[in-house]
C-alpha cells in the first residue's frame, strides 16, 4: 500500500476562491479524519468519517468548510470561498483495525 | 473533556546526550497512546504506539516511551541523540469511544546542539 496520499502538496489561491484537497486513504481503513494544522492552534481535528459516513464535524470552522468522502477510496475537503485565515496545512488520515492511524503528507494551503 | 499536556515547547540538547519528552493526558479510560515526529515541511511520522501489554514500548530510530497509568504519563525518551533527531514531536492519545479521534498535545521542538 502506498499509504495515505493527499494532493496537491500545495496550493496558493487568492481569496474567495473555491479550493478542494483531496486524499486517498490506506485500503482496509474504517475511519478517514481531516485535521488542520497552524502555529497557533495546532493539530486541530476538523472531521472524521466511519465506514464513508461523516459522524462529527463539529470541528470544522465555518460553513464554507465543507468534506465529503464519496467511497472507501476518496474524501474530499473543500473551502468556498478561501479566506487568508484558512492558511494552514492540511492532513487527512486514516485508521486501519490493529494498525492505528496513518498520516499523508498534508496540503500546504496559503490563500492570498 | 480529555487533553493532552505537553509542558515543554522547546528542548535543546547536545548530540550523543539522552532525551526524555514529556506528555500527560486526560482522559477517563486508559487511552491508546501515541509518539509522533514531524520534521519541517512534513507529514506526521508515527515512532511508537501503545495499546495495552507491556508498559514501556520499543519505537523507530532508537526511541522508547513508558506509560505510567498512576501519573497518566507517556514520556518518551532516547539514551542517546542524533542530528537528525531535530524535529516536532507530538503525543496523541486515541480515544478508545466508537469515535477513534487522536487528540494531540501541542508539540516539543527538539534542537540538537552538534
Amino acid at each position: 500500500d502506498a499509504g495515505v496520499i493527499q494532493s496537491p502538496r500545495h496550493e496558493v489561491t487568492e481569496m474567495g476562491q473555491e479550493v478542494t484537497l483531496r486524499c486517498k486513504p490506506i485500503s482496509g481503513h474504517d475511519y478517514l479524519f481531516w485535521y488542520r494544522q497552524t502555529m497557533m492552534r495546532g493539530l486541530e481535528l476538523l472531521i472524521y468519517f466511519n465506514n464513508n459516513v461523516p459522524i462529527d464535524d463539529s470541528g470544522m470552522p465555518e460553513d464554507r468548510f465543507s468534506a465529503k468522502m464519496p467511497n472507501a477510496s476518496f474524501s474530499t475537503l473543500k473551502i468556498q470561498p478561501s479566506e487568508p485565515r484558512d492558511s494552514a496545512v492540511y492532513f487527512c488520515a486514516s485508521r486501519t483495525p490493529g494498525q492505528g492511524y496513518t498520516f499523508g503528507s498534508g496540503t500546504r494551503l496559503t490563500v492570498v | 473533556a480529555q487533553s493532552v499536556t505537553q509542558p515543554d515547547i522547546h528542548i535543546t540538547v547536545s548530540e550523543g546526550a539522552s532525551l526524555e519528552l514529556r506528555c500527560n493526558y486526560s482522559y477517563g479510560a486508559t487511552p491508546y497512546l501515541f509518539w509522533y515526529v514531524q520534521s519541517p515541511g512534513q507529514g506526521l511520522q508515527l515512532l511508537l504506539k501503545y495499546f495495552s501489554g507491556d508498559t514501556l514500548v520499543q519505537g523507530i530510530k532508537g526511541f522508547e516511551a513508558e506509560f505510567k497509568r498512576s501519573q497518566s504519563s507517556f514520556n518518551l525518551r532516547k539514551p542517546s541523540v542524533h542530528w537528525s533527531d531535530a524535529a516536532e514531536y507530538f503525543c496523541a492519545v486515541g480515544l478508545m469511544d466508537s469515535s477513534y479521534k487522536l487528540i494531540f498535545g501541542s508539540g516539543t521542538r527538539l534542537l540538537v546542539r552538534p
